[in-house]
């Protein structure tokens, strides 16, 4: 595509419940990031792929989240057991170098825990 | 101290006004600096990079790099409605990181009013 997708636009979970978020980013990008955007905040990094291999997640706040991206492709955040404090956009970034500025960002995804 | 730091706002400024926002950084090792727009309900846009101290001019944008300061800013000239967006400072690869992760600051809210 000609974009990074990701996917569902909105979430609503209960607490307690196991969600998935989807990116698909632009074919050929190398680097894939993960960052999540509290409401009124700047994004905060979560993880880094690059190709398959997770190189950084330092910035996962918890071992509740999980990302994957095992083709080197479409990756997969999995929270379990959501919380209130995880309501946040998840922002999905992809890149075909490892600089900063060759970023594409996706849609994102709004998550709601009730 | 956070590693990126801005004035949250709102700032609020007539159309055809100048509007500076502001950013202060903490790793003095920071070689590289972006402003990003978002507006509400999207995702970020990168509108200016700036690698040398001194001024970056891009059309109405102005950024302006103090690293003895560890100050970066973005002035918008002839501010439009449509420039209402809240603006992110952003440093790649801060703590020493080379694949180019972003540390952002909280944003600061801009609104144009005509």
């Amino acid at each position: 595509g000609a974009g990074v997708s990701q996917s569902p636009r909105y979430k609503v979970a209960k607490r307690g419940q196991d969600v998935a978020l989807r990116c698909d980013p632009i074919s050929g990008h190398v680097s894939l990031f993960w960052y999540q955007q509290a409401l009124g905040q700047g994004p905060e990094f979560l993880t880094y792929f690059q190709n398959e291999a997770q190189l950084d997640k330092s910035g996962l706040p918890s071992d509740r989240f999980f990302a994957e991206r095992p083709e080197g492709s479409v990756s997969t955040l999995k929270i379990q057991r959501t919380q209130q404090e995880d309501s946040a956009v998840y922002l999905c970034a992809s890149s075909s170098i490892g600089r900063a500025y060759g970023y594409t960002f996706g849609s994102g995804t709004r998550l709601t825990v009730v | 101290q956070k590693e990126v730091e801005q004035n949250s706002g709102p700032l609020s400024v007539p159309e055809g006004a100048i509007a500076s926002l502001n950013c202060t950084y903490s790793d003095r090792g920071s070689q590289s600096f972006f402003w990003y727009r978002q507006y509400s309900g999207k995702s970020p846009e990168l509108i200016m990079f700036i690698y040398s101290n001194g001024d970056k001019e891009d059309g109405r944008f102005t950024a302006q790099l103090n690293k003895a300061s560890q100050y970066v800013s973005l002035l918008i000239r002839d501010s439009q409605p449509s420039d209402s967006a809240t603006y992110l400072c952003a440093v790649p690869n801060a703590g020493g990181t080379s694949y180019g992760k972003l540390t952002f600051g909280q944003g600061t809210i801009l609104t144009v009013h005509p």
